[in-house]
């Protein structure tokens, strides 16, 4: 099985602008997270989806937002960027959770974002 | 509110020597936990994972891990580190309910001298 894949992997950008992220998942999963990764903050979680559905939302401002298409692929679009939203972001891909909690993820290799 | 502390952001072993790195997770009922590898400019790669059962969880590369509910502990060991394994170890936490929202922990910069 092919595994996660995220687009572009790398993006330069300015103060202001918007930029959108893609991620293909594994084929069969549902169910994809956003994760951002910087130095200061480590791995912080953005939000899922599942079924074309948020179904968890992580500590971040409006300005970061999903969506879920019906083949389950995602994007993820941050608005009005900021300096501090250089980072690394990673999407992972997961089978529906286990009795309610989590099941094992599949992280794509990331889209490195530069704020200018 | 779920937490996952790495106690060590740094640690250097020598090739073939042991290793272990400690996890603690603070959370009220039996948590998910799993143990990832990142090497520099790769996403992230799953070691190991507990959900519920034995305590001793076995993964891949050689690596295990043992759940301590007493401690509130999930400590990583392989019992001969490769030059390979230098990467940075996260550990991380979920919750029932939680659907696949992970938790996780800042993460320990495995460095491994020849």
């Amino acid at each position: 099985k092919a595994g996660v894949t995220q687009t572009p992997r790398y993006l330069i950008k300015t103060r202001g602008q918007q930029v959108t992220l893609s991620c293909s998942p594994i084929s069969g999963h549902r169910s994809v997270s956003w994760y951002q990764q910087t130095p200061g903050q480590g791995l912080q979680f953005l939000f899922e989806y599942f079924s074309e559905t948020q179904r968890n939302k992580g500590n971040f401002p409006g300005r970061f937002s999903g969506r879920q298409f019906s083949n389950s692929r995602s994007e993820m679009n941050v608005s009005t960027l900021e300096l501090g939203d250089s980072a690394l972001y990673l999407c992972a891909s997961s089978l529906p959770g286990l009795a309610g909690g989590p099941n094992e993820q599949f992280f794509g290799p990331g889209t490195r974002l530069t704020v200018l | 509110a779920q937490s996952v502390t790495q106690p060590d952001i740094h640690i250097t072993v020598s090739e073939g020597a042991s290793l272990e790195l400690r996890c603690n997770y603070s959370y009220g009922a039996t948590p998910y936990l799993f143990w990832y590898v990142q090497s520099p400019g790769q996403g992230l790669q799953l070691l190991l994972k507990y959900f519920s059962g034995d305590t001793l969880v076995q993964g891949i590369k050689g690596f295990e891990a043992e759940f301590k509910r007493s401690q509130s502990s999930f400590n990583l060991r392989k019992p001969s580190v490769h030059w390979s394994d230098a990467a940075e170890y996260f550990c991380a936490v979920g919750t029932t309910g939680g659907g696949n929202k992970l938790t996780f922990g800042t993460g320990t910069q495995l460095k491994v001298e020849l």
